[in-house]
């Protein structure tokens, strides 16, 4: 069975701190994805990996980069952390570029 | 405008009813489109592509209309664990290009 591994599904965190967000998944997908999810707005795109070291802008990449180290894991990092990253983050992966999308369950941060 | 529009609802049907959602889309280079399904507080899940010719998974109806930019789902005999949110997610391209709708919202009741 297909898994996508969110390191935390609740954080609490004060603004100003850094804040890392892991993703680990097991299909051995080259396509990884972090995407934002807020009422009303949908998922948003905030970055994306095609391949190991490599990385793309999504749609809302201000204030937040990534890491891919390794194939399976891809990091997203709050280098410093404002209220207005309150949000859902959700992490996915898939095997081709228009293929099925699979998600974590999901990281709800609350940034005070 | 809103690249990808949904209608939040909620909608609320009793079991057994037959209900459709729309979801109309900004860009007509728009290549594939999906639905996925997202239970509360849990990750989506694609539901089911969807394809020009229309495509059917049991309960379940898609469509796509090309000439004014929307795609449907139909769901006939609701159950009780079809409810969910139903997003409608459109592709311009590429992996980085999916679109996502913010979500239509049904609830079946008893």
């Amino acid at each position: 069975d297909v898994k996508v591994t969110q390191s935390s599904r609740y954080l609490v965190k004060r603004t100003g701190e850094k804040v890392f967000l892991e993703c680990v998944q097991d299909m051995d997908h080259e396509n990884m994805f972090w995407y934002r999810q807020d009422p009303g707005l949908g998922l948003r795109l905030i970055y994306f990996s095609y391949d190991v070291k490599m990385k793309e802008k999504g749609d809302i990449p201000e204030g937040y980069s990534v890491s891919r180290e390794k194939k399976e894991r891809f990091s997203l990092i709050l280098e410093s952390a404002s209220t207005n990253q309150t949000s859902m983050y959700l992490c996915a992966s898939s095997q081709r570029e228009e293929g099925e999308l699979f998600f974590g369950e999901g990281s709800r941060l609350t940034v005070l | 405008r809103k690249e990808v529009e949904q209608d939040p609802g909620p909608f609320n049907v009793p079991e057994g009813a037959t209900v459709a959602f729309n979801c109309t889309y900004s860009n007509s280079a728009s290549q594939s489109f999906f639905w996925y399904r997202q239970d509360c507080r849990k990750e989506p899940k694609l539901l089911m592509s969807v394809y020009s010719s229309g495509n059917e998974d049991g309960r379940f109806t898609a469509q796509l209309n090309r000439a004014s930019q929307y795609i449907s789902l139909l769901i006939r005999d609701s159950k009780l664990s079809d409810s969910a949110t139903y997003l409608c997610v459109v592709n311009t391209g590429s992996a980085r290009q999916l679109t996502f709708g913010s979500g239509t919202q049904l609830t079946v009741l008893p």
